[in-house]
């Protein structure tokens, strides 16, 4: 098992455009979680999925953001008209191993967004 | 609202304990946990304790729980040079499902 993976590590994007950031969580987690980290502050969660139903949104995830997890795997992270508010870190966690503690969230590296 | 606070930094020398202190106000958490991120990383789970535990001990790891005062910290015995990182205490949010991060407190070890 290789851990929570994320895609791309870093993007740098101009204002305006729209941006799509992968997560691949560890097999077998049926949850997903994504949260937004800007520096000096800790993560604040975005939304969570379990398999690939999208069951919470925080009032962070305007209507310019938009998460999918079509098939309970991988999820996307969609943000259109990118805003230079937008820069920060994009986590991805997991949790939910069957048979295990499925409260403990395990973290991806993150995706870096910088919008000039 | 549920808000976790914690002091912003912390120094130490090589081999002494660090003691990283945590306050939160959900009374009904049941779990809270200790990540470390390293820069530019992600974040890296250390431990957590059950809100019935006054004590979790983890190899180096000590972490202390007060659910009267709210009060959780994390000590780190024999404080290595690789320990310096930003620690974040957590709580669950009441629905259960997202965390609740503190802003961090930034380790420095010298040696």
């Amino acid at each position: 098992d290789t851990g929570v993976s994320q895609d791309p590590r870093h993007k740098i994007t101009k204002r305006g455009q729209n941006v799509t950031f992968r997560c691949d969580p560890i097999s077998e987690h049926n949850r997903l979680y994504w949260y937004r980290q800007t520096l000096g502050q800790g993560p604040e969660f975005l939304t969570y999925f379990q398999n690939e139903a999208q069951l919470e949104k925080s009032r962070l995830l305007s209507d310019r953001f938009s998460a999918e997890r079509p098939k309970g795997s991988f999820s996307t992270l969609e943000i259109q008209r990118t805003e230079q508010g937008d820069s920060a870190m994009y986590l991805c966690a997991s949790s939910g191993l069957a048979g295990g503690p499925s409260h403990e969230q395990y973290f991806g590296p993150g995706t870096r967004l910088t919008v000039t | 609202g549920e808000d976790v606070e914690q002091s912003l930094f912390l120094s130490v020398r090589e081999g002494d304990s660090s003691v990283i202190n945590c306050t939160y106000t959900d009374s009904s958490s049941t779990y809270l946990y200790w990540y470390k991120q390293e820069p530019g990383a992600g974040l890296q789970l250390l431990t957590y304790i059950f809100s019935n535990m006054d004590m979790k001990q983890d190899q180096r790891l000590t972490v202390l729980l007060n659910k009267k005062d709210k009060h959780l910290s994390l000590r780190i015995a024999d404080t290595q040079t690789g320990d310096s990182a930003i620690y974040f205490c957590a709580e669950r949010d009441q629905a259960g499902t997202a965390l609740i991060f503190g802003k961090g407190t930034t380790l420095s070890v010298s040696s």
